[in-house]
């Protein structure tokens, strides 16, 4: 399953709200779709998994959402640490892969 | 706490075989449901997952790249080791373990927590 994502870089404000999709090649019903944020020099983090499940600890300005093969991830209010990389990945069928990333810019 | 650190060489000239080492720490590769991944990032690039390995031994291989990678498992030191062989620069980047998800006993391939990752160049 080839994942992309767009736009690949997306230049905002602290506090503004930010939109990133992650569009799947073909269709799978699971929901088994994943986002990350990695900072710059830093491993990914968790954030959504099942496409809208918060993972532990992550605040509530992030959501996830889905729509046929289109999966979007939402930041309501960006915060200095949103500033960063974001990356999608399915796990609904091996090998599990991951989009290109969106960037998220001030 | 669940803590995962990756280890091995910064450097490997082309065609040797790399072989890297992630140490567990706040859990056990020998319990139920525990299993662990390596996915590599090369600069720029978009992550890769490479190989999984269960609790129970079960191995699961990028089907791209299993021709040369092995991973296993030293219970008695808590690792996972993995060797990569015939080493291209196309092969240098960033490595990192994970381990795969679980919510209450369901078993999940997302990655979560990740080791702080490893930079690998390919040069001679």
């Amino acid at each position: 399953i080839v994942l992309t994502q767009s736009p690949g870089t997306l230049s905002l404000s602290p506090g503004d709200r930010a939109t990133l999709s992650c569009r799947a090649s073909q269709s799978f019903s699971s929901g088994y779709l994943a986002w990350y944020r990695q900072k710059p020099g830093q491993a990914p983090r968790l954030l959504i998994y099942g496409a809208s499940n918060r993972a532990t600890g992550i605040p509530d300005r992030f959501s996830g959402s889905v729509s046929g093969r289109d999966f979007t991830l939402t930041i309501s209010r960006l915060e200095p640490e949103d500033f960063a990389v974001y990356h999608c990945q399915q796990y609904d069928s091996l090998p599990w892969t991951f989009g290109q990333g969106t960037k998220v810019e001030i | 706490q669940v803590t995962l650190k990756e280890s091995g060489p910064a450097l490997v000239k082309p065609t040797e075989t790399l072989t890297l080492t992630c140490t567990l720490s706040g859990f056990s590769l020998s319990t139920y449901g525990m299993r662990v991944s390596w996915v590599r990032q090369p600069p720029g690039q978009a992550l890769e997952w490479l190989a999984r390995i269960d609790w129970d031994n079960d191995e699961f291989y990028s089907p791209s790249l299993k021709a040369r990678l092995t991973i296993s498992k030293d219970t008695s030191k808590n690792q996972v080791v993995l060797t990569m062989t015939n080493m291209d620069p196309v092969d240098t980047g960033t490595y990192y373990c994970a381990r795969m998800g679980m919510v209450r006993g369901v078993l999940y391939n997302w990655f979560d927590p990740w080791g702080q990752g490893t930079l690998v160049t390919v040069s001679s």
